[in-house]
């Protein structure tokens, strides 16, 4: 069925590093994707996002990539800061559709 | 902007009775929510899509009668459970998108979730 799941359910990295968040989606007809961050206790916190027709957005600290091809999304974290430790959910939306699929997630934990 | 309140945060209730969630967007206007439903380290599972003035939508496995959902306003849909078990016991979290044109590419905005423990 329709699912976006993730390689790594936890991932370990040292204050300062990057980070990189990878998620392999499974609907080809999936046209909006997301990133979220959740902490704990609270709901998702919106990230960064990216259309289908391109292949790489960047923000302030982060960057969503987007490989169609191969049907991976992964987020990439410069600079990780102990604050960025938390969840992190790629998520979907099939064409034309209001609803959003999630994925597994990914705990990220930064040491100092 | 676009925030959106859920109340309570917390809520713990006996077997059998019925508990109200309630989601608000403060500041921009829903047509459309969504209440989704997690288990601790796990994902976020969709259980039903709220639309204002008509019937909400249920995913597959989710029963309607044991979760209520009602959106009376633009603003403002409430999440019933009813006859409350033990494995009701989650986080429940609501969201919703800032009606606009071709806001099905926009992110969802998410409250903060209601921690429900049914003894």
């Amino acid at each position: 069925g329709e699912s976006v799941g993730l390689h790594l359910p936890t991932l370990s990295v040292q204050e300062g590093d990057n980070s990189i968040i990878n998620c392999a989606y499974s609907n080809s007809a999936s046209d909006y994707f997301i990133w979220y961050k959740q902490e704990s206790g609270k709901g998702p916190q919106f990230i960064i996002d990216i259309r289908s027709n391109m292949d790489k957005r960047q923000g302030q600290r982060v960057t969503v990539l987007l490989n169609k091809t191969v049907k991976h999304l992964s987020l990439q974290i410069a600079a990780t800061q102990p604050g960025d430790s938390a969840v992190y959910f790629c998520a979907e939306n099939p064409t034309g559709g209001f609803k959003t699929i999630f994925g597994a997630g990914t705990r990220l934990f930064v040491k100092a | 902007g676009a925030v959106v309140s859920q109340h309570p945060s917390r809520v713990i209730c006996k077997s059998g009775t019925s508990v109200k969630i309630e989601c608000r967007s403060l500041d921009f206007q829903a047509t459309t929510m969504f209440w989704y439903r997690q288990f601790p380290k796990q994902s976020l599972m969709l259980m039903a899509t709220s639309n204002e003035g008509s019937k909400a939508t249920y995913e597959q496995g989710v029963e309607k009668d044991k979760f209520l959902i009602n959106h009376a306003s633009l603003t403002l849909s409430t999440l019933t459970v009813t006859s409350a078990h033990p494995e009701d016991s989650s986080f429940y979290i609501c969201s919703a998108r800032e009606d606009r044109p071709s806001s099905y590419n926009s992110p969802l905005h998410f409250g903060n979730g209601t921690r429900l423990t049914v003894t």
